[in-house]
Order: structure tokens, then C-alpha cells, then sequence
């Protein structure tokens, strides 16, 4: 599969954000997980998503963030947002190997 | 708490060689199939390798099959990538990452190490 992300976006200080990753068409039915990294840090895993749309948080992730899903895509949503999430995030899948979208470069107005 | 601690990177001349090591802690190691995943500094993710839990499979990218080789010594909780053929392409930053699932489905990775730079230049 090919994973297609937005390479930037951004939001105001509070608000909330909607950030796709969107599935090669064959592969819609996949399930994606979400990964946050603030350079020059490791990635941190926030949450899975099935192709159903039900979506599993990683350990220690704020309820702020959430998953869904709908066709081929797949959101992640932050709500309130803090300075603090103004991040890269990668959705990740698996094929021929485990695949990763381009980033989306989140910026936090 | 799920520890994984990188170690092994630096610099090394273009055709060298170089082995990774990642110690992992936290939890039951023989049960979770592991990843190996780089990143040229300033550019997105890039997955490397794959390894069941018993280290029997084992997955490449293209780029790397038939230099790179990636195993793990369940009794002492740690994972490698024995990197040769080195090319500066292979300039990254390297992680180890765990696969959240003990059944694997989605081979999504929930755990990631702190990364270790290897320089070929």
C-alpha cells in the first residue's frame, strides 16, 4: 500500500485539527497507526486505527487524541490544542513491509 | 516501563561496515517481533527490517536485502542489524522499534528507541 499525507497543516492554539492519511485504493481496508515526533526526538506512538474505524490509543496518549476512519482514510483528531503537539506526525501500515506515509508537519498557531 | 536503548552507530567509510545493537527491557522480549526503522535527518521514515518473535522470518526493504542482516538474541533481550556494503544513501539516523501485537496483524510499533546516527561519508 501507499500511504498519502498532507505535508503540512496547522491550527490555532486550542482549536482542533483533522489529520488524513489516506490508503492506496486497494488497500482501504488497513489499518494505520498514528506516530508523533518532535525532532530531533524518536517517534512516540499515539494510536491505532482499524479499517471499521475503531482506534486503540497507545499507553500514556491524552484522550486528546483520537482516531477514525471513513473509506480509505484515516484521521487522526486533536482536540485543544497545545503548543506542545506542534510536531511531525507519520501514519504507518504494512504491505510488502511496513510502510510509512510522508509526514505531515503540524503547526500550532 | 518498555525500554529500548540503541547503540553501535558513528561514522564509518563508504563500503564498511557497521553492527547495531538494541537492548530492550520492560517487557517479555521473545514475545514481540521488532523493527528496525532510519531516518535521513530532516526527511520522513524509512522502514528497514523486520523479525518475528523467534527470530525465524525475517523482512527487508529492497534497498538493503543482501547487506543488511537483522537478529536478535532472545536471551539476552536484544535486537541487531548487522549493517555491510555500507553506501553514504545508508546516512541516517537508526531506530528499533517494537510491534505492539503479540499475534501480529497490523505490525504497527508502539515503542521506539532513542535512535543512533551512523555517518557513511
Amino acid at each position: 500500500p501507499v500511504l498519502i499525507q498532507s505535508p503540512s497543516a496547522s491550527a490555532s492554539l486550542g482549536a482542533s485539527v483533522n489529520l488524513t492519511c489516506s490508503l492506496s485504493g486497494e488497500h482501504s481496508g488497513y489499518a494505520v497507526a498514528w506516530h508523533q515526533q518532535r525532532p530531533p526526538k524518536a517517534p512516540r506512538y499515539l494510536v491505532k486505527i482499524d479499517g471499521d474505524g475503531g482506534h486503540t490509543l497507545g499507553d500514556g496518549i491524552p484522550d486528546r487524541f483520537s482516531g477514525s476512519s471513513s473509506g480509505a482514510e484515516r484521521f487522526l483528531t486533536i482536540s485543544r490544542l497545545q503548543s506542545e503537539d506542534e510536531a511531525d506526525y507519520y501514519c504507518q501500515t504494512w504491505g510488502r513491509g511496513i510502510v510509512f506515509g510522508g509526514g505531515t508537519k503540524l503547526s500550532v498557531l | 516501563e518498555v525500554q529500548l536503548v540503541e547503540s553501535g552507530g558513528g561514522w564509518v567509510q563508504p563500503g564498511g561496515s557497521l553492527r547495531l545493537s538494541c537492548a530492550a527491557s520492560g517487557f517479555t522480549f521473545n514475545n514481540y517481533a521488532m523493527t528496525w526503522v532510519r531516518q535521513v535527518p530532516g526527511k520522513g521514515l524509512e522502514w528497514i527490517a523486520s523479525i518475528s518473535d523467534n527470530g525465524a522470518t525475517t523482512w527487508y526493504t529492497d534497498s538493503v536485502k543482501g547487506r543488511f542482516t537483522i537478529s536478535r538474541d532472545n536471551s539476552n533481550n536484544s535486537l541487531n542489524l548487522q549493517m555491510n556494503s555500507l553506501g553514504v544513501d545508508d546516512t541516517a539516523i537508526y531506530f528499533c522499534a517494537k510491534v505492539a501485537e503479540v499475534v501480529v496483524v497490523t505490525w504497527a510499533t508502539d515503542f521506539w528507541g532513542q535512535g543512533t546516527l551512523v555517518t557513511v561519508s
